[in-house]
């Protein structure tokens, strides 16, 4: 099956700082999501995004699915942006193949 | 508004005693499936289906049993729950049809404790 791999695994940031995810993925895919799980465990669509790039206020992401990976660029972060951010992908059962996960802690 | 809901969000039970997490989606999505997340394990996929009447296993589906008897509602039950079962368990659905090409939207979660 599809192997998915997050860096960096932590992250601690100060408020205002910018960061980037990474997600690499082993095969072909045509469908990844980025999500964000929240201290209290709700799971958050950030971004569907197989390919291209897309903006949402201080968040966007960049897939290149030629090259089989994903980033997740947060801009000026703030204390709200903790938390573990996931890339997902579909595998050829439907099923979402979740990453491993980067923890990160925004201090002010 | 567009949401998944389950219930109850958390849950602390017996060995033994049956339970049911509800699962409901008012988005008219045909596929819904269930997770569970575990510490160093990420999300593992638990069951799934593709419509009404319609279900299959996922990675980890030994435990539970699903049904899918409308199109809103996937519940899950733990027939006769174990320690190992304890767990953060979320619903999931999207439209459907279109495979792989559409954004899967999840609950928000069930904390469930085994004793």
């Amino acid at each position: 099956g599809i192997q998915v791999e997050q860096s960096p695994p932590d992250l601690i940031l100060q408020e205002g700082a910018n960061s980037t995810l990474r997600c690499n993925f082993s095969d072909s895919v045509n469908n990844l999501q980025w999500f964000h799980q929240n201290p209290w465990g709700q799971l958050i669509n950030l971004f569907y995004i197989p390919s291209g790039t897309k903006q949402n206020g201080r968040l966007s992401a960049t897939t290149v699915a030629t090259e089989r990976y994903s980033l997740l660029y947060i801009s000026s972060s703030q204390t709200t942006d903790s938390g573990v951010y996931f890339c997902a992908v579909v595998e050829n059962t439907d099923k979402l193949i979740f990453g491993t996960g980067t923890r990160l802690q925004v201090f002010p | 508004e567009a949401q998944v809901t389950q219930n109850p969000r958390y849950l602390i039970t017996v060995t033994g005693k049956k339970l049911t997490v509800t699962c409901s989606q008012n988005m008219n999505h045909e596929y819904m499936s269930w997770y569970r997340q575990d510490p160093g394990l990420g999300l593992r996929q638990i069951y799934y289906s593709m419509n009404v009447e319609v279900t299959d296993k996922g990675d980890v589906p030994e435990g539970y049993k699903v049904s899918r008897k409308e199109k809103r509602n996937f519940p899950l039950i733990l027939e006769s729950p174990s320690p190992n079962q304890t767990s953060l368990y979320f619903c999931a659905s999207r439209e459907g049809g279109g495979g792989a090409l559409e954004t899967q939207y999840f609950g928000p979660g069930t904390r469930l404790l085994v004793l």
